[in-house]
């Protein structure tokens, strides 16, 4: 079956402007999570949803970022007035409940210039 | 504070011999390891896990090893290739149910030899 997918795979945008990720998690899988990575680094987690419950913001780095999750599958991440700090790669993984092996996607590579 | 960390950043190996990758944890409620493996360019592949039932899980080529007493995890490839180079992370998790997700060390680079 197919992975966990996420789109785009390479985003330039300019400071100050606003910018979606998106990430399509395996079906059927009911915790999802976002982190960033920035380079040479290791992960930092961002969010996390599980189910129907409250997501866990508690990485987000500031109230720039926020995240939503459709329907208990899509979601989407999203940083307002981006500044060159942000970027990074943004991963996004699912897993089939919360703590259980998470499998990511390939990443979407954020530059601000 | 607590956290999941790694004895060596870089790991030079020669093609053939075994590659051992250690990783530290300190919070000892944690219940549930797991290696990943990621490559240039792309997003961390699930190699292993293990719970904390058990001290030792192997898989191909890979074994994993759990030691409680002092909160120590390893990942031992055998027969490292050439394939084998990237960045190896472990992770743990923390929490219970639906509070429950994984914390993830820094990364251990892995650079196999020829």
């Amino acid at each position: 079956g197919a992975g966990v997918s996420q789109s785009p795979s390479n985003k330039v945008t300019e400071k100050g402007k606003d910018v979606e990720l998106r990430c399509d998690p395996i079906s059927g899988h009911t915790a999802l999570y976002w982190y960033r990575q920035s380079l040479g680094q290791g992960l930092e987690f961002l969010i996390y949803f599980q189910g129907n419950s409250a997501p866990d913001k508690s990485g987000l780095p500031s109230d720039r970022f926020s995240a939503e999750r459709t329907g208990g599958s899509v979601s989407t991440l999203t940083i307002q007035r981006t500044q060159q700090e942000d970027s990074a790669v943004y991963l996004c993984a699912s897993s089939i409940l919360a703590g259980e092996t998470q499998y990511f996607g390939p990443g979407t590579r954020l530059l601000v210039l | 504070g607590e956290s999941v960390g790694l004895h060596l950043p870089t790991l030079s190996v020669q093609e053939g011999d075994n590659s051992i990758i250690n990783c530290a944890y300190s919070n000892s409620a944690s219940d549930y390891f797991i290696w990943y493996k990621q490559e240039s360019g792309k997003g961390p592949q699930f190699i292993i896990d293990i719970r904390s039932n058990m001290d030792k899980r192997q898989g191909q080529r890979v074994t994993v090893l759990l030691n409680k007493t002092v909160k120590h995890l390893s990942l031992q490839i055998a027969a490292t290739q050439p394939g084998d180079s990237a960045v190896y992370f472990c992770a743990e998790n923390r929490g219970t149910g639906t509070a429950s997700k994984l914390t993830f060390g820094t990364g251990t680079r892995l650079q196999v030899t020829l």
